[in-house]
């Protein structure tokens, strides 16, 4: 089945650590987007990337970085610079044209130890 | 600025009283309204879109519907199944320079009880 697979489920980060959350998709789909949901907030775009090799800061990208050489995967690293990275991070992907759905995977829940 | 605020945040109905949830919102330009279903730790699951006021669509036992400032997820008869949470997105035309990026509102967390 075609879908959007976010690993790990549960993460932990120490002080200074940097971690990588892996988002990958099979839906043939151009357009990758990172969020971030805190409880009582709305989800807040981190990063998206519409082409292989190209990407973009969202509204929240100071403390993260991406990749994207694969149309699959979009990595997202949670660096040390990042104060406050408890969270839970979702992936999602569309197609590119105007008003396709985005899809999501099932998250990572990101703590800190 | 572009703006999704969704209402009540928290909804509690019995088993088979019908209901509907809020969303108003500001874009400079609708391109589409979407609707999602959350469920406790898992990601958003995609109900409908609306792309003009007007427009409605069906799937099962919810009903979305749009006008130029708002749009309602009617919900009939619910079933405990039915509880999650329900967020609701649009797409702008100018937003980020992007044609993907969309703007979440907090959502409405619904329980529908037995």
């Amino acid at each position: 089945d075609g879908g959007i697979t976010q690993s790990p489920k549960y993460l932990f980060r120490k002080e200074g650590q940097n971690v990588t959350l892996s988002c990958e998709q099979n839906l043939n789909h151009d357009a990758m987007y990172w969020y971030r949901q805190d409880p009582g907030q709305g989800l807040r775009l981190i990063y998206y990337s519409q082409i292989v090799n190209d990407f973009q800061k969202g509204d929240i990208a100071e403390g993260y970085s991406v990749s994207r050489e694969k149309k699959e995967s979009f990595p997202l690293t949670v660096t040390s610079a990042q104060k406050n990275p408890t969270a839970f991070y979702l992936c999602a992907s569309s197609y590119v044209a105007v008003n396709q759905p985005q899809h999501f995977g099932d998250g990572t829940r990101l703590s800190i130890l | 600025e572009d703006q999704v605020t969704q209402s009540p945040e928290a909804l509690r109905l019995q088993e088979g009283e019908s209901s509907s949830l809020n969303c108003s919102y500001t874009v400079s330009g609708l391109r589409g309204l979407f609707w999602y279903r959350q469920d406790p730790g898992k990601g958003p699951e995609f109900l409908f879109t609306l792309y003009s006021a007007g427009e409605e669509k069906e799937k099962e036992r919810l009903k979305a519907t749009l006008t130029k400032k708002e749009s309602f997820l009617h919900i009939t008869a619910p079933k405990p199944e039915d509880s999650a949470t329900y967020l609701c997105a649009v797409q702008g035309k100018n937003y980020g320079g992007s044609q993907g990026n969309l703007i979440f509102g907090k959502g409405t967390k619904l329980s529908v009880k037995p």
